[in-house]
């Protein structure tokens, strides 16, 4: 069956330092990947989505890339700042599958 | 463009009580999903709504049911409250015709069951 599995947090960063979540997914098809961001108190908001192998989605200086031989799906971003701390989640299409989440903390 | 919209914000019921959740779709959007997100936990897919049918369910009970509108929109309603019931509710919209699967989400119903 489909599931997602993604980097156990939490994670606590100076500002301006580079973030790796790593997400990886077990899926029957290429279905769409998402990664989505939710606020302190807010739902869920698309970051970023990549539709097919090779596609990278990038938003807001954040990237992950579509790989089918590793089946994985990473976010980075090579300098956070302290308005990304929030709660992110890798999903995976269709009628989305999503990972745990990994809450991130940027300190000044 | 109007977004996902849900009602209410919180709420609080008893155990063994029933309880109906809103949710307006985006514009546009024929299709609704529901999940339940327990505390520190991700999303846990419900079911979806496409054109007033159920579409595919998650490892729910019985006792979740749902419905699509005309409108587009959708309840969730569950029977038999629980404790472990508790949880952010969120609805989400997207469109058939997108390629890409994407969902858009509102901002949650918070309920609370004691």
């Amino acid at each position: 069956g489909n599931s997602v599995t993604q980097m156990e947090g939490p994670v606590t960063l100076s500002e301006e330092a580079f973030l790796t979540i790593n997400c990886t997914y077990t899926a029957t098809g290429y279905p769409s990947l998402f990664w989505y961001v939710q606020y302190p108190g807010e739902g869920l908001q698309l970051l970023l989505k990549a539709t097919k192998a090779d596609d990278k989605g990038s938003n807001k200086g954040f990237e992950a890339t579509y790989r089918k031989e590793t089946t994985s799906f990473h976010l980075e971003k090579g300098s956070v700042q302290v308005s990304d701390s929030a709660v992110y989640f890798c999903a995976l299409g269709n009628q989305f599958y999503f990972g745990t989440g990994t809450s991130l903390t940027v300190i000044p | 463009e109007t977004g996902v919209t849900q009602s209410p914000t919180h709420l609080i019921k008893t155990r063994g009580q029933q309880v109906t959740l809103r949710c307006s779709s985006q514009s546009g959007h024929n299709t609704v999903s529901w999940y339940q997100q327990a505390l520190g936990q991700g999303p846990q897919f419900i079911f979806q709504y496409y054109r007033e049918e159920e579409n595919g369910r998650g490892n729910f009970p019985p006792r979740f049911s749902g419905l699509q509108f005309p409108n587009y929109s959708s309840e969730l309603n569950v029977n038999a409250l629980e404790l472990d019931d508790s949880a952010l509710y969120l609805c989400a919209s997207s469109s058939r015709l997108a390629s890409s699967d994407e969902q858009y989400f509102g901002p949650g119903t918070r309920l609370t069951v004691t």
